[in-house]
């Protein structure tokens, strides 16, 4: 499968604890999006990569959140002191960076924080 | 203030009939794309047309076709002869930001149910 991998699928933490997920973006993508799903809602930015470089972070990144992308593959979004807000899915997409090309999403991780 | 606008949170059609979803969108900018996505219940986000504001053309992909009028600022989603695995949320969406950047804004999605 060469699609956008996220791991895991689902996690379930405990109010105030640390989170971490990963994504592998397509291969050939140098362009990697992280994006927040609630229930009933569409996704929301949260931020971006090309390559190893985040340019841009949306402002419901709050100070608990942290996105890495190392060597300009996979990423990691890490939430610290997780609250019952953070429940939802967190979608991570790739795509190239050149012309209008889409944006290749990944199944999603799952959070609830109980 | 909401970018972009989905008036319809469910809709219900027979198999094999056509179905149009709406979308509205708000912006000052004079170049931007317009995206719609299926995502079934598995929860994968899935490109299905894309739309640019200087295309002249509708863009139509297999089934699906966008009927884009700028004036009014709609892009709506057209599916022809409907099919049962059509049942999904469908989402319409804005490019933001400079060319190729998916920095996308989502609007709130429409429940498509196919029934037999």
């Amino acid at each position: 499968d060469t699609g956008v991998s996220q791991d895991p699928r689902h996690k379930i933490t405990k109010r105030g604890q640390n989170v971490t997920f990963r994504c592998d973006p397509i291969s050939e993508h140098n362009r990697l999006y992280w994006y927040r799903q609630t229930l009933g809602q569409g996704p929301e930015f949260l931020t971006y990569f090309q390559n190893e470089a985040q340019l841009e972070k949306s402002r419901l990144l709050s100070d608990r959140f942290s996105a890495e992308r190392p060597k300009g593959s996979f990423s990691t979004l890490e939430i610290q002191r997780t609250e019952q807000g953070d429940s939802a899915m967190y979608l991570c997409a790739s795509s190239f960076s050149i012309g209008n090309t889409e944006a290749f999403f990944g199944q999603g991780t799952r959070l609830t924080v109980v | 203030a909401q970018k972009i606008t989905q008036t319809q949170p469910g809709m219900f059609v027979q198999e094999k009939e056509a179905v149009t979803l709406d979308c509205t969108y708000d912006t000052s900018d004079q170049s931007y794309g317009l995206f719609w996505y299926k995502q079934p219940s598995s929860g994968e986000m899935i490109f299905l047309i894309y739309q640019g504001s200087y295309d002249e053309q509708n863009a139509t992909e297999g089934r699906y076709s966008l009927n884009f009028q700028k004036a009014r600022k709609s892009a709506n989603l057209v599916i022809s002869a409907s099919q049962l695995g059509d049942s999904a949320m469908y989402f319409c969406a804005m490019r933001e930001g400079h060319q190729g950047a998916q920095k996308l804004v989502f609007g709130q999605g429409t429940r498509l149910t196919i029934n037999p």
